[in-house]
């Protein structure tokens, strides 16, 4: 089974800023199984990048993703208020789904 | 609009059962496959459990392996999630999310399931 480990657990950044989240696979994978949501609390989880860079239908362009083999990475190249939430890197293989364990972006 | 709306948590003693439900609407329901999410309290989302578009195929987590039981209603756009033996550690907030090539790009918000004694 595929683990995925998140860094950092909480990033704390100004409204403007540049957040850059890290996922790292036990094991290599595809980039095409990789997938990044957001998720706040009291709503549902939304899905920002899936194939590892692709963004998902209405995501803005300050979202993007990439890496491939074991490390990806999601940014946020310039953070606006509604982009403080928790992040989750999700990985899908052998008809068996696993998340990462979340990074938060919080405000500085 | 693309919808799901789950219902049916609650507070149930462990060792209870429940069945949760997540109806579907804005799109063909019979298309997709469909999968549950859940969340514990301060912790992560952790994949639950899928059918595939006819209901045939399943697949679990194996924390609720032989416990949970998913199935689908395609006449009424409904998915359900079948909960028994109930533990402590099963109180969560359950998602449906309708999974699309690997991903899950639509979600409900969520019904709470809460096991305490």
């Amino acid at each position: 089974e595929i683990v995925l480990t998140q860094s950092p657990g909480t990033l704390s950044l100004s409204p403007g800023g540049r957040a850059t989240l890290s996922c790292r696979a036990s094991q290599s994978v595809s980039g095409s199984s990789l997938a990044w949501y957001q998720h706040k609390p009291g709503q549902a989880p939304r899905l920002l990048i899936y194939g590892a860079f692709s963004r998902a239908t209405g995501i803005p362009d300050r979202f993007s993703g990439s890496g491939s083999g074991t490390d990806f990475t999601l940014t946020i190249s310039s953070l606006d208020p509604e982009d403080f939430a928790v992040y989750y890197c999700q990985h899908f293989g052998n008809s068996l789904w696993t998340f990462g364990q979340g990074t938060k972006v919080e405000v500085k | 609009e693309v919808e799901l709306l789950e219902s049916g948590g609650g507070l149930l003693q462990p060792g209870g059962s429940l069945r949760l439900s997540c109806a579907a609407s804005g799109f063909t329901f019979k298309n997709y496959a469909m999968s549950w999410v859940r969340q514990a309290p301060g912790k992560g989302l952790e994949w639950v459990s899928v059918t595939v578009n006819n209901g045939r195929t399943t697949s679990y987590a194996d924390s609720v392996k032989g416990r949970f039981t998913v199935f689908r209603d395609n006449f009424r756009n409904t998915l359900y999630l079948q909960v028994n033996s109930l533990r402590v550690g099963d109180t969560a907030v359950y998602y449906c999310a309708r999974e699309f090539y690997g991903v899950f790009d639509i979600w409900g918000r969520g019904t709470l399931v809460t096991v305490s004694s």
